[in-house]
């Protein structure tokens, strides 16, 4: 079993849709979880972090984790063509970052 | 630019050749983190260093890969003898070693092996 498990998608929706991506982890001493959206043939660019249970927001993008029941969520609003990317989440395990495969997000106009 | 370089871009090698990646961190930053990523699949960890000194190796990392840091600035990873399971991005990332220690990530450089 992978620490972090994403489902790869495609997830495909409308432009101004509300998307919900999600992962799973399996390692309880996971602290702080992270956001990286990754455009084709780019490196991974930092989104969002958040340490604690609860929401954190930013703009249209908001984090969620919940501990309890090892589950975390990103929800974009309004979502635009722009933001059609592949989104990893992330965790550091040890000085690494232990990532999730990723969900190919497409958004059409 | 004050982010992640890395160099080259994109590089295409034939099976049995040694190549070498750079890359130049941030400059502030005291640590510096290779990893790898194939086709559908999130980065795998590599290595890291904490200045100069490599502080942790994968069993991903294959007596095949180096990597070095000298001075503390930038880093470059080598392959020797490319195999075809070598082809995929090569991702560098640094951070400071305080805080939450986010890690920021270069372009990444793609390596074909032929």
């Amino acid at each position: 079993q992978k620490e972090v498990e994403q489902d790869p998608g495609p997830l495909s929706v409308p432009e101004g849709a509300i998307v919900s991506l999600n992962c799973t982890y399996s390692n309880s001493a996971f602290q702080y979880f992270m956001w990286y959206r990754q455009y084709s043939r780019k490196g991974p660019e930092l989104l969002m972090y958040t340490y604690s249970s609860g929401n954190k927001e930013d703009g249209r993008f908001t984090a969620q984790v919940d501990k309890s029941s090892k589950y975390i969520s990103l929800f974009i609003r309004d979502s635009q063509p722009s933001d059609s990317a592949t989104y990893l989440c992330a965790s550091p395990g040890f000085q690494k970052l232990v990532f999730g495969t990723g969900t190919r997000l497409l958004v059409s106009p | 630019d004050t982010g992640v370089s890395q160099n080259p871009r994109h590089k295409i090698t034939k099976r049995g050749q040694n190549v070498t990646f750079r890359c130049d961190p941030i400059s502030e930053h005291n640590r510096l983190y290779w990893y790898r990523q194939t086709l559908g699949q999130g980065p795998e960890f590599l290595t890291y260093f904490q200045n100069e000194a490599q502080l942790e190796k994968s069993r991903l990392l294959s007596d095949r890969f180096s990597a070095e840091r000298p001075k503390g600035s930038f880093s470059t990873l080598e392959i020797q003898r490319t195999e075809q399971g070598d082809s995929a991005m090569y991702l560098c990332a640094s951070s400071l070693a305080a805080g939450e220690g986010i890690q920021y990530f270069g372009a990444g450089t793609r390596l074909s092996v032929l």
